[in-house]
């Protein structure tokens, strides 16, 4: 797989359900972020976790990592309709903290 | 809440011509992105710019492709003779060293 795949590729949940994506990705790495798009918009930053923790929470949102996995999880508890987006997990391997980003995750909260 | 800038939300231009894309970062931070996505592809790294100088591009970023930071709160990407596949949406990113990378609402570049 790619630095960076998500899975899965499309949820569809119901409000107030619990949305749970995954992230792999194949090289060391420094950090580890998640950003939210609605369709056609830009980039919305959700949480950074850094190499050295293993979780971490932001409101509805709990992220994981686990390096020796290589692999990452977005969970967003208690789901709205306005969570309606697509999803990124996006690493930072060092060198210059450029991000290499996922393919994405669509969630599709329905009323 | 600070938020990264840019303009225009939307540029259409004929292939072969000069385009340039601007971005305002948060102000106080120190290091800038430029990124694009194909539309139903992956967000992909163009240049990073630090202390007035490219400190990291990639292989999309050729000699058609320049940054730079004009003034304390510009900072521009050009295209100099634009490409069918330039096509893209732009994303300005600024960062302030904090590691967190804080985007733009993106330019759609439409080259026809």
């Amino acid at each position: 797989s790619q630095q960076g795949e998500e899975d899965p590729q499309a949820l569809s949940i119901q409000e107030g359900e619990n949305a749970t994506m995954n992230c792999s990705y194949k090289t060391s790495i420094n950090n580890l972020q998640w950003y939210r798009q609605n369709s056609g918009r830009g980039l919305v930053h959700l949480i950074l976790i850094r190499s050295n923790e293993r979780e971490k929470h932001s409101g509805r949102l709990r992220v994981t990592l686990d390096t020796s996995k290589k692999s990452s999880s977005l969970l967003i508890t208690a789901s709205r309709a306005a969570d309606t987006a697509s999803y990124f997990c996006a690493t930072d391997a060092g060198g210059g903290n450029k991000l290499t980003f996922g393919t994405g995750t669509q969630l599709k909260v329905e009323l | 809440e600070p938020e990264v800038t840019q303009t225009p939300s939307h540029q259409v231009t004929q292939m072969g011509q000069e385009v340039i894309l601007r971005c305002v970062p948060i102000s106080n931070h120190l290091y800038f992105y430029w990124y694009r996505q194909i539309l139903g592809q992956k967000v992909e790294f163009l240049v990073s710019f630090y202390n007035n100088e490219i400190s990291e591009k990639s292989e999309i970023f050729d000699d058609q492709f320049s940054v730079e930071r004009p003034d304390g709160s510009n900072f521009t990407l050009k295209i100099r003779s634009t490409k069918l596949e330039d096509s893209a949406m732009y994303f300005c990113a600024s960062e302030a060293g904090g590691l967190a990378q804080y985007f733009g609402p993106g330019t759609r570049l439409t080259v026809l």
